[in-house]
């Protein structure tokens, strides 16, 4: 599981309150990532990390910020959460080994909006 | 722009069957091609990697993909099913040098006894 964590893994927050998902690693990987799952979608890319303080936006970055201000953590802020954004949220990290990359995830946390 | 698309959001098949899983890539440079399957309320495990070493990759729990070039393909295959495969499996891409993935929506597989 390349040491990620997430938390909370369950959250039922309301519509309009901001909320934010943390994703801790504890092997020093530079590149991190936050998805989001949806029936019939995949997962799309929100933002990511490469290095602190240095992020950039994904394909389904709206309404969402993040911030890394740590090598080991990386969150994501809804800042007004909304019906859509209920999801299931994946952080992920690129581990590398050599010239080649793999990317493995955390287990994901589960967000309910009211 | 790199995509994949996975044909067929639902495959059934008896146990002892093959499985075959589709998975179509688009890509302007050479693609690095993954599968990920995810068994119910857990997150994504990486089942196998194309990375150009060799067209026939396998994987863990006795999967296998072929990356076929002409035909644009990465299709993931195994002889024999087994109940524990029912999950939802995910093809994906790179997607640029920044190392995000692009997936495909899912093939979630049932097996019947």
């Amino acid at each position: 599981d390349a040491g990620i964590t997430q938390s909370p893994r369950h959250k039922v927050t309301e519509t309009g309150t901001p909320v934010t998902l943390r994703c801790h690693q504890t092997e020093n990987h530079r590149y991190m990532y936050w998805y989001r799952q949806d029936p019939g979608h995949g997962l799309r890319l929100i933002h990511y990390s490469y290095g602190v303080k240095d992020t950039d936006k994904g394909e389904v970055s709206d309404g969402y910020s993040v911030s890394r201000s740590k090598t080991e953590d990386f969150l994501l802020t809804l800042e007004s959460a909304t019906s859509s954004q209920t999801s299931v949220y994946f952080c992920a990290i690129t581990a590398t080994s050599g010239s080649l990359e793999t990317q493995y995830f955390g287990p994901g946390t589960r967000l309910l909006v009211l | 722009a790199q995509s994949v698309t996975q044909l067929g959001s639902h495959v059934s098949v008896s146990e002892g069957a093959l499985v075959l899983l589709r998975c179509n890539y688009s890509s302007s440079v050479p693609p690095y091609l993954f599968w990920y399957v995810q068994y119910p309320n857990q997150g994504l495990q990486l089942l196998l990697k194309y990375t150009s070493a060799a067209t026939l990759v396998k994987g863990i729990n006795g999967f296998e993909a072929e990356f076929k070039k002409s035909e644009t393909s990465f299709h993931l295959t195994k002889p024999s099913a087994h109940m524990s495969d029912a999950a939802e499996y995910f093809c994906a891409v790179r997607g640029g040098s920044q190392g995000n993935l692009i997936f495909g929506k899912g093939t979630k597989l049932s097996v019947k006894p």
